[in-house]
C-alpha cells in the first residue's frame, strides 16, 4: 500500500515553455501533498504544501506564479513550471500524506531538463 | 544551529558490517520520527516510522529514538551492497500543519 506515482519521470523542454508534473496517490486518499526540489547530492528542499481543495502554501523564496500547484482531488496534485528556464532544471519529487498522524510517502520523482 | 543535523558522509563499510546512522535535533516538540532511504535518481522510500521514544525493529533495520538526548539512530545489520544509498531522517511535531523537517542525508556505501 501507500503508493505514489509521478508523471512524467523525465522531461526535456525548451526555455520559455511550461511543464506540468502530475502526482497521484494510487491506493489512499491524500489530504496533503508536498512538492520538493532536489539538486544533485543535496537534500530535499520543500517548495510548497497543498491541501485538497485549498490554495497551496509556498515556502519562502519559492515563486507562486512560477510554480503553480493544483490539488483538485484527494488523489491528484499537479505542479506546473511556467516559462521554464535552464536554472529550473532539477529533480522534482512529490509526497502525499493521508492525515495528521500519518507519514509522507514519496513519488519516484521527475527529472526536468530545460534547454 | 540547524533544526536537524546529520553527518553527510560518505560512510563506507564492508559487506556484513553493522551500520549506525544518526541524527540529532533541537526541537523538543518533535514526536514522530522517520527514516527514508533514497537511491540515486529515485524518490525517498520510507523505512521506519516511530512515535516518541523507544526502539522499533523491522528485519535488518532497527530504529531508536532517545528524546531525552534529542537523538535518533538507524541500525542496519548484515549490511548488503544493495543498502548503498542516501539515508534521510525526518521528524515532525504533533502540531497539525507543522511540516516535516528532514536531515540532509547520509550517503552510505556498502562495499562487497
Amino acid at each position: 500500500g501507500a503508493v505514489v506515482s509521478q508523471h512524467p519521470s523525465r522531461v526535456i523542454c525548451k526555455s520559455g515553455t511550461s511543464v506540468k508534473i502530475e502526482c497521484r496517490s494510487l491506493d489512499f486518499q491524500a489530504t496533503t501533498m508536498f512538492w520538493y526540489r532536489q539538486f544533485p547530492k543535496q537534500s530535499l528542499m520543500l517548495m510548497a504544501t497543498s491541501n485538497e481543495g485549498s490554495k497551496a502554501t509556498y515556502e519562502q523564496g519559492v515563486e507562486k506564479d512560477k510554480f503553480l500547484i493544483n490539488h483538485a482531488s484527494l488523489t491528484l496534485s499537479t505542479l506546473t513550471v511556467t516559462s521554464a528556464h535552464p536554472e529550473d532544471s532539477s529533480f522534482y519529487i512529490c509526497s502525499a500524506s493521508s492525515g495528521r498522524y500519518e507519514t509522507q510517502y514519496f513519488g519516484p520523482g521527475t527529472r526536468l531538463l530545460v534547454l | 544551529q540547524k533544526e536537524v543535523e546529520q553527518d553527510p558522509g560518505p560512510l563506507s563499510v564492508p559487506e556484513g558490517a553493522i551500520v549506525s546512522l544518526n541524527c540529532t535535533y533541537s526541537n523538543s516538540a518533535f514526536q514522530y520520527f522517520m527514516w527514508y532511504r533514497q537511491y540515486s535518481r529515485k524518490g525517498p522510500e520510507l523505512l521506519m516510522y516511530t512515535y516518541s521514544s523507544g526502539n522499533k525493529e523491522d528485519g535488518r533495520f532497527t530504529a531508536q529514538v532517545d528524546k531525552s538526548s534529542k537523538y535518533i539512530s538507524l541500525f542496519i545489520r548484515d549490511s548488503q551492497p544493495s543498502d548503498s544509498a542516501t539515508y534521510l531522517c525526518a521528524m515532525r511535531s504533533d502540531n497539525y500543519g507543522q511540516n516535516f523537517v528532514f536531515g540532509p542525508g547520509t550517503r552510505l556505501s556498502v562495499l562487497p
